[in-house]
């Protein structure tokens, strides 16, 4: 089936720091890929859509300057977290549509655990 | 408005029994899919199956069936045979047809006892 990674799997960063995480899909083309956070013990909240060659759409209340969303290729897209601090600790998990495969069908990554300190 | 609700935080079950987790959901539009998600500690997501709301039959796949009532809005998870290796969070989720936004339920955890 088809693969998401993401890099890294888990980072810790001082706070004040800019921390990258990298969604690839790796064995097909996602001209959408979603970026979703969650916080212990909760469920997934979208943060963000993320289009090849275009802005990101954000979720209300998600800080687009806080949260950059870069999707340059058909199977990579980026999330950087600019002047992290403690609050952003969290999971961040990427999924991908594969834009041959059914229309339903979104593949996650396995996720990236950060820690801001 | 969506939304997604799993009025079940947690759940015990012993093994090889089966158990359902219950999922309710809201939407005005017509069409619409239905999906279960297992994260187990490691974090990744599993996609477990798939409803869309205008199958007329309730989709299986393995252990798993999916029990789907229109007119209640509810799209309830049976696992057959439950196996230690069951315990985990499950998610119930909605996504309209054509359209990219999954909204996903609070979760319910599963305790498979052996």
């Amino acid at each position: 089936g088809a693969v998401v990674s993401q890099h890294p799997s888990w980072v810790i960063c001082k706070s004040g720091t800019s921390v990258k995480i990298e969604c690839r899909s790796l064995d097909f083309q996602a001209t959408t890929m979603f970026w979703y956070r969650q916080f212990p013990k909760q469920s997934l909240m979208l943060m963000a859509t993320s289009n090849e060659g275009s802005k990101a759409t954000y979720e209300q209340g998600v800080e687009k300057d806080k949260f950059l969303i870069n999707h340059a290729s058909l199977t990579l897209s980026t999330l950087t977290v600019t002047s992290a601090h403690p609050e952003d600790s969290s999971f961040y998990i990427c999924s991908a549509r594969d834009q041959q495969g059914p229309s339903y069908e979104q593949y996650f990554g396995p996720g990236t655990r950060l820690t801001v300190t | 408005a969506q939304k997604i609700t799993q009025t079940q935080p947690g759940m015990f079950v012993q093994e090889k029994e089966a158990v359902t987790l219950d999922c309710t959901y809201d939407t005005s539009d017509p069409s619409y899919g239905l999906f279960w998600y297992k994260q187990p500690s490691s974090g990744e997501m599993i996609f477990l199956i798939y409803q869309g709301s205008y199958d007329q039959q309730n989709a299986t796949e393995g252990r798993y069936s999916l029990n789907f009532q229109k007119a209640r809005k509810s799209a309830n998870l049976v696992i057959s045979a439950s196996q230690l290796g069951d315990s985990a969070m499950y998610f119930c989720a909605m996504r309209h047809t054509g359209g990219f936004k999954t909204i996903f339920g609070a979760g319910t955890r599963l305790f498979v006892k052996a």
